[in-house]
């Protein structure tokens, strides 16, 4: 597991609240952001995308919000569920090419 | 679904020996990714590559990484000779279009440097 490196900040949230984890990027030039989900020994999967001419996009049980004033991020996960314990990574585009630059994450642990 | 796929799952290898990382990216794709993630830490991302070409790279991969896409399936990560700070997850991931566009990735490779 991930018991060393990198303190994982950590949400806790009951079954079936609702779940609102953030991310703050650092490059005001970057114009497309996903957020990943990923479960321990897995890589990450895509959950969510939104490019930087919109605010804001509506998957299945999930919201993505951007706020590019403030350089912000967050993902709202609707009546969490058990299986959506993971940690949760925002990804920025920061440039012309197509690297991919990770944040911290954070470790969403849903209570039954 | 399609899905990339990486072999091995884990590698343990020591010190000095070169590896090859194997990764199948989903068939009609056209661009390919190598991240890297130290236990515990961000994910990092190593190099792109696409027409047969690395199209960016971090500092991260330096001299002693190449990459290669030997036939119409195959993508792979070679470390030339391992250090035992490379002991990482190797995450291949591959893309169908440019940028601003999802890239899907593996499960994954463990490299254990001893």
């Amino acid at each position: 597991g991930e018991s060393v490196g990198l303190h994982l900040p950590t949400l806790s949230v009951q079954e079936g609240d609702n779940s609102i984890i953030n991310c703050a990027y650092s490059n005001s030039a970057s114009d497309y952001f996903i957020w990943y989900k990923q479960e321990s020994g897995k890589g990450p999967q895509f959950i969510i995308d939104i490019r930087s001419n919109m605010d804001k996009r509506q998957g299945q049980r999930v919201t993505v919000l951007l706020n590019k004033t403030v350089k912000h991020l967050s993902l709202q996960i609707a009546a969490t569920q058990p299986g959506d314990s993971a940690v949760y990574f925002c990804a920025e585009n920061p440039h012309a090419g197509n690297m991919l630059t990770f944040g911290g994450g954070t470790r969403l642990m849903v209570k039954p | 679904e399609p899905e990339v796929t990486q072999t091995p799952s884990h590698q343990v290898t020591q010190m000095g020996q070169e590896v090859i990382l194997r990764c199948v990216p989903i068939s009609n794709h056209l661009y390919f990714y190598w991240y890297r993630q130290i236990l515990g830490q961000k994910v990092e991302f190593l190099v792109s590559f696409y027409n047969n070409e690395i199209s960016e790279k971090s500092e991260i991969f330096d001299d002693q990484f190449s990459v290669e896409r030997p036939d119409g399936s195959n993508f792979t990560l070679k470390i030339r000779s391992t250090k035992l700070e490379d002991s990482a997850m190797y995450f291949c991931a591959s893309g169908g279009q440019g940028r601003n566009n999802e890239q899907f990735f593996g499960p994954g490779t463990r490299l254990t440097v001893l």
